[in-house]
């Protein structure tokens, strides 16, 4: 099964508010990805994460990458519609050049 | 459009069934992978290529999936005797070699098995 896991798993919020969702890994990782998937659509690919502690930031978007680097976390501040979709971290768990996905958070905006 | 292709984009078949997707990756990219994904869930790995070996295989793939790129080209998953189980979204990225890299996803080829 799946060794990455994402909290929540499910999110509604009113546009504006702010959005956190956390990853969490059973092993360390070399690096953590973060993708994003809209309603019937694909992941598409957000941003890597390698280095210890690493803070990255995408307009409203904030990534971090856990001291240990068994833990990620992406934030978004004043959510608007145009977030909604399924955000998943992935990281090469099972082998070096493949990604386990995390079951995802849903984040539902509500104008 | 220079994405990842894949094709077809849905099939419905019938129980027992064998059935073949077809993915074609960014022309540049010699890494192709397989994923599965189902309602609810992250994609599932499925297997790996860098150029045309097959790397890396899910210990959870059944002996009925199996998977091709002859010419480090193009990739084919067939999958045969289908059962109901197999119905989900079947997800095929590629990247490029070396390092740590984004991985871009193609449409998918949604499989309904009935």
């Amino acid at each position: 099964g799946q060794q990455v896991m994402q909290i929540p798993q499910y999110q509604h919020v009113q546009e504006g508010e702010d959005f956190t969702t956390y990853c969490n890994s059973s092993t360390t990782l070399s690096n953590i990805q973060w993708y994003k998937q809209r309603p019937g659509g694909h992941p598409v690919f957000l941003i890597q994460l390698v280095k210890s502690g690493e803070v990255k930031k995408q307009k409203r978007l904030t990534f971090q990458f856990g001291e240990a680097k068994k833990n990620s976390s992406l934030h978004i501040t004043a959510t608007q519609t145009t977030d909604v979709g399924t955000y998943f971290c992935a990281g090469p768990i099972s082998g070096y050049s493949t990604l386990t996905f995390g079951k995802g958070t849903m984040l539902l905006v509500s104008p | 459009d220079t994405g990842v292709s894949q094709d077809p984009r849905h099939k419905i078949t019938k129980r027992g069934q064998n059935v073949t997707f077809r993915c074609d990756p960014i022309s540049e990219h010699n890494r192709l992978y397989w994923y599965r994904q189902t309602l609810g869930q992250g994609p599932e790995f499925l297997t790996y290529f860098q150029n045309e070996a097959q790397l890396e295989k899910s210990r959870l793939l059944s002996d009925r999936f199996s998977a091709e790129r002859p010419k480090g080209s193009f990739s084919t998953l067939e999958i045969q005797r289908t059962e109901q189980g197999d119905s989900a979204m079947y997800l095929c990225a590629s990247s490029t070699g070396g390092g740590y890299t984004e991985a871009f996803f193609g449409q998918g080829t949604r499989l309904t098995v009935v």
